[in-house]
């Protein structure tokens, strides 16, 4: 078990580029989660996949995020035309699925946007 | 919609001493509430999750209580150390029953004193 790994740790852009996040779940969790956590806040759910079905996504995802779990695996999220207020640490957790199964975190994607 | 609120938002206690986080949520339709620590610049670690069935949950020196009745949960630390300094986020499942989105409160920021 080598837990949650998200890649890469800090990515620095500038305004109106687009970035894409990986994260590798624990193998054998069949749930995978993003969140988004700014200074001084505690993390804000944005969208979970049960193995490769994406399931349901906040209202702080708009049209500019995508996330996706191709083969129930890894999964990407994407931000397109990046702006000021995507600065923010991107969490990524799985899980087993299950009503008490413990959700377990990377380490996050911190952005930064010039 | 469930909000969780955890006061006070920062605690100093010097090394050796017991000490209280306290965490509140709203909707009391919850089946789990999990705890976790975040260390400066880094990810979540899982704590200890309990279940709406439990009262308490023990790892090591912590504890967690929760009292749905009242919509709150404690984490009791004992024999604080100084590697204890961290934020402290407790989390509940977001909405109703059965989904596991989770919502988080702010943290409370804790600082044991060698």
């Amino acid at each position: 078990d080598t837990g949650v790994s998200q890649d890469p740790r800090h990515k620095i852009t500038k305004r109106g580029q687009n970035v894409t996040f990986r994260c590798d779940p624990i193998s054998e969790h069949n749930r995978l989660y993003w969140y988004r956590q700014t200074l001084g806040q505690g993390p804000e759910f944005l969208t979970y996949f049960q193995n490769e079905a994406q399931l349901e996504k906040s209202r702080l995802l708009s049209d500019r995020f995508s996330a996706e779990r191709p083969k129930g695996s890894f999964s990407t999220l994407e931000i397109q035309r990046t702006e000021q207020g995507d600065s923010a640490m991107y969490l990524c957790a799985s899980s087993l699925k299950g009503w008490n199964q413990p959700q377990h975190f990377g380490d996050g994607t911190r952005l930064s946007i010039l | 919609k469930q909000e969780v609120t955890q006061i006070p938002a920062a605690l100093s206690v010097p090394e050796g001493e017991n000490l209280v986080l306290n965490c509140s949520f709203t909707d009391s339709a919850i089946y789990n509430l999990q705890w976790f620590r975040q260390d400066p610049g880094k990810g979540l670690t899982s704590l200890l999750l309990i279940q709406s069935s439990q009262r308490e949950q023990t790892s090591g020196r912590l504890n967690a209580s929760l009292d749905k009745s009242s919509g709150r949960s404690t984490l009791y630390i004992a024999a604080s150390q100084p590697g204890d300094s961290a934020t402290y986020l407790c989390a509940a499942p977001w909405e109703d029953f059965g989904n596991e989105k989770l919502t988080f409160g702010t943290g409370t920021r804790l600082t044991i004193i060698p």
